[in-house]
């Protein structure tokens, strides 16, 4: 089965600790992203990238960091250093559908820093 | 910079009704995407729609349709027939013409479906 898997979809951390959210593809897709989601703000966009061993900050990288060692796995590190990390994350990918090119997304990760 | 307005942050229509969301952007770009994502309950984003800059022609995927007006930048879905499986957070999003760029989503709008 082909798609992008999250782990875990629930994830609880004490304030100071970082924490790295897992995004895997069997998709064979060379671009990965990763987007937070808060209530009424709709998605912004964190870190991507386009290639292996290459990426780019987002709107809203701060307090954030990112790896692009192998073109499936594309994780993130929620650091100590982001002010308010509890939120919903996404992780997607660029795949060619019906649409042409298109963003499909994982399941999510949902973030609770106490 | 590139922004999307959603301006409807609640809608709510009775089944089999037709409702339109609206969705609002701005950009100096002349070739860029258009998309609708729906995200139910469950939170898995899923595309419904995806409109090009460049075709005059509004996209459309059975029950769902946009009316793209290019010049008033405004890029409305339709949906008809509605159901109650379309109950869900609608998101516009807009994608510079490279294929790999980032989307911007506006933020959000709430549909409820009443039986």
């Amino acid at each position: 089965d082909g798609g992008i898997t999250q782990s875990p979809k629930y994830l609880f951390r004490k304030e100071g600790q970082n924490v790295t959210l897992s995004c895997e593809q069997n998709l064979n897709h060379d671009a990965m992203y990763w987007y937070r989601q808060d209530p009424g703000q709709g998605l912004r966009l964190i870190y991507y990238s386009q290639i292996v061993n290459d990426f780019q900050k987002g709107d809203i990288a701060e307090g954030y960091s990112v790896s692009r060692e192998k073109k499936e796995s594309f994780p993130l590190t929620v650091t100590s250093a982001q002010k308010n990390p509890t939120a919903f994350y996404l992780c997607a990918s660029m795949v060619s559908g019906r649409f042409g090119y298109e963003q499909y997304f994982g399941p999510g990760t949902r973030l609770t820093v106490t | 910079a590139q922004t999307v307005t959603q301006s409807q942050p609640e809608m709510s229509v009775q089944e089999a009704e037709t409702v339109t969301l609206s969705c609002t952007y701005d950009t100096s770009e002349s070739d860029y995407y258009l998309f609708w994502y729906k995200q139910p309950p469950s939170r898995q984003m899923i595309l419904v729609i995806r409109q090009e800059a460049y075709k005059q022609q509004n996209a459309t995927e059975n029950r769902f349709s946009v009316n793209f007006q290019k010049a008033a930048k405004s890029f409305s879905l339709k949906i008809s027939d509605s159901q109650l499986g379309d109950a869900a957070m609608y998101f516009c999003a807009y994608r510079r013409g490279y294929n790999t760029d980032k989307l911007i989503f506006g933020t959000g709008t709430r549909l409820q479906v009443f039986p």
